[in-house]
C-alpha cells in the first residue's frame, strides 16, 4: 500500500497563476481532507470531503477550490495564486468505520508551494 | 467550544532525560485524542491516541500518555530522550459532529534534544 500520496511535491508559482494539487489514498476511505501548515500556526483545515462527490469548507476555505469525483482522488485548486498562499499543504483521509471519533488520520508527504 | 492548548511552543531536553510535552483540551463531549509527530520535511504520522479504553496510553517509540479528565489534559512522556526524537509534535481533539467529525490541531510543539 502506498498510504496517500501526493502530487507534486514541490511547486513554484507566479501571482495570478494557477494550478491542483492531487491527493490520492488507496486505503478506500471515505474522508479526506485538505490543510495547509504555516510557522507557528499548526495545521489548518482547507476542505474536507466525507465521501465521493462531496465536499465542505474548513475553516480557511478562501481561494481554495476542491473536487472528490473520485472516492481515492481529491484534488486542490488554486485559480488565481497569492503569495499569502506560500505553504505546505497536506492531505489527510480517515475511515468512517465503527467507532468514527476514534480513527485517526493518514497523510500525505506534503506539497511546499512557492508563490513570488 | 471544542479547543486545544498545548502549553510550550518549544522543548529542550538533553539526551537521556524524560520528556514532557504538554496538552489541554475544551470539549463539551468525549473527545478522542490524538499525539502525532513530524520530523523535519515529512508528513504528520501517529504517536498515539485516546479512545476512552484506558486513561495510560502507550504509544510507538516509547512514548506515552496520560487522559486526565479532571484536568482535562493528554501530556505526552517518555522516560527517555533520543536524538531521534527531535521533532514537531501536535496534539488533536477529535469530537463527533453530524457528517464528520471537528478535528481540532493544536498549534504544535517543537522538541529540541541536546547531546
Amino acid at each position: 500500500n502506498a498510504g496517500v500520496t501526493q502530487t507534486p511535491k514541490f511547486r513554484v508559482l507566479k501571482t495570478g497563476q494557477s494550478m491542483t494539487l492531487l491527493c490520492a489514498q488507496d486505503m478506500n476511505h471515505e474522508y479526506m481532507y485538505w490543510y495547509r501548515q504555516d510557522p507557528g500556526m499548526g495545521l489548518r483545515l482547507i476542505h474536507y470531503s466525507v465521501g465521493e462527490g462531496t465536499t465542505a469548507k474548513g475553516e480557511v476555505p478562501d481561494g481554495y477550490n476542491v473536487s472528490r469525483l473520485k472516492k481515492q482522488n481529491f484534488l486542490l485548486g488554486l485559480e488565481s495564486a497569492a503569495p499569502s498562499q506560500t505553504s505546505v499543504y497536506f492531505c489527510a483521509s480517515r475511515t468512517s468505520g465503527r467507532g468514527r471519533s476514534y480513527n485517526e488520520q493518514f497523510f500525505g508527504p506534503g506539497t511546499r508551494l512557492t508563490v513570488l | 467550544a471544542q479547543s486545544v492548548t498545548q502549553l510550550d511552543s518549544h522543548v529542550s531536553v538533553s539526551e537521556g532525560t524524560p520528556v514532557l510535552l504538554r496538552c489541554n483540551y475544551s470539549s463539551s463531549y468525549s473527545p478522542s485524542l490524538f499525539w502525532y509527530v513530524q520530523h523535519p520535511n515529512k508528513g504528520l504520522q501517529l504517536l498515539l491516541k485516546y479512545t476512552s479504553a484506558a486513561t495510560l496510553v502507550k504509544g510507538i517509540n516509547g512514548f506515552e500518555a496520560e487522559f486526565k479528565k479532571s484536568e482535562t489534559s493528554f501530556h505526552l512522556t517518555k522516560p527517555s530522550a533520543h536524538m531521534s526524537d527531535a521533532a514537531e509534535y501536535f496534539c488533536v481533539v477529535s469530537v463527533p459532529m453530524n457528517r464528520d467529525d471537528k478535528i481540532i490541531f493544536g498549534k504544535g510543539t517543537r522538541l529540541h534534544i541536546l547531546p
